[in-house]
């Protein structure tokens, strides 16, 4: 049952432009949400977070908004840059389960110079 | 601050052997979790230990997969018998508590089964 789903494998776009990607999630309970970033061989690395008493946080380059009613949040990276390319996984989770996270199954970003 | 420790970074074995992973998370955090994550997919969380004690082990095979933190500091993970099924890649990951904060991962160990 997957709880946290990311549609879209992969995405490609300019230097410079927007990158926007989206994660969608089925439980209502979920109130606390990351992003997370991947190089190949690395370890996941935090890039963001956004609880559900915000819809939108920002971070330089990169904001998370969060659409509570359509249990939606998208990444946004502006500008992006060929450093950004790697696979990003959003993840949720309930306060009440002791900050255990659902993962996504990933999206894999190529940003083109 | 050092990160999360992880070894081997990589392992090869034969189906029905036996094989260990070690993790040492960052200096102070009290929880620590096991992830499974197999190629195209998300990372699965297989166990969440809180100091020496278990959180949660629901997705975890018990038939075959063991986990242990005895002193509330490293942790190690074993799985007897490996199937095929087990290639993937298991992360370790810290947090300082329980509560709602991001979990810091290790480079993981990429297991193959032959």
């Amino acid at each position: 049952d997957q709880q946290v789903k990311q549609n879209s494998p992969s995405l490609s776009v300019q230097e410079g432009r927007i990158s926007i990607l989206n994660c969608d999630y089925t439980n209502s309970m979920f109130d606390y949400f990351l992003w997370y970033k991947k190089y190949p061989a690395e370890g996941p690395t935090f890039l963001i977070s956004i609880s559900s008493i915000k819809d939108k946080n920002e971070d330089g380059r990169f904001t998370v908004f969060l659409n509570k009613s359509a249990k939606h949040l998208s990444l946004h990276i502006v500008p992006s840059q060929p450093g950004d390319s790697a696979v990003y996984f959003c993840a949720a989770s309930r306060r009440d389960t002791g900050n255990q996270f659902y993962f996504g199954t990933g999206t894999s970003l190529t940003v083109i110079p | 601050e050092a990160g999360v420790a992880q070894s081997p970074r990589y392992k090869i074995i034969e189906k029905r052997q036996s094989v260990a992973f070690w993790c040492n998370p960052i200096s102070g955090h009290a929880t620590l979790y096991w992830y499974q994550q197999i190629l195209g997919q998300g990372p699965k969380l297989l166990i969440q230990f809180q100091n020496n004690g278990v959180v949660d082990d629901s997705q975890l095979p018990k038939d075959r997969f063991s986990a242990e933190r005895l002193k509330g500091v490293d942790s190690t993970l074993k799985i007897q018998p490996a199937k095929l099924e087990d290639s993937a890649v298991y992360l370790c990951a810290s947090s300082l508590d329980l509560s709602n904060q991001p979990q810091h991962f290790g480079d993981g160990t990429r297991l193959s089964i032959l």
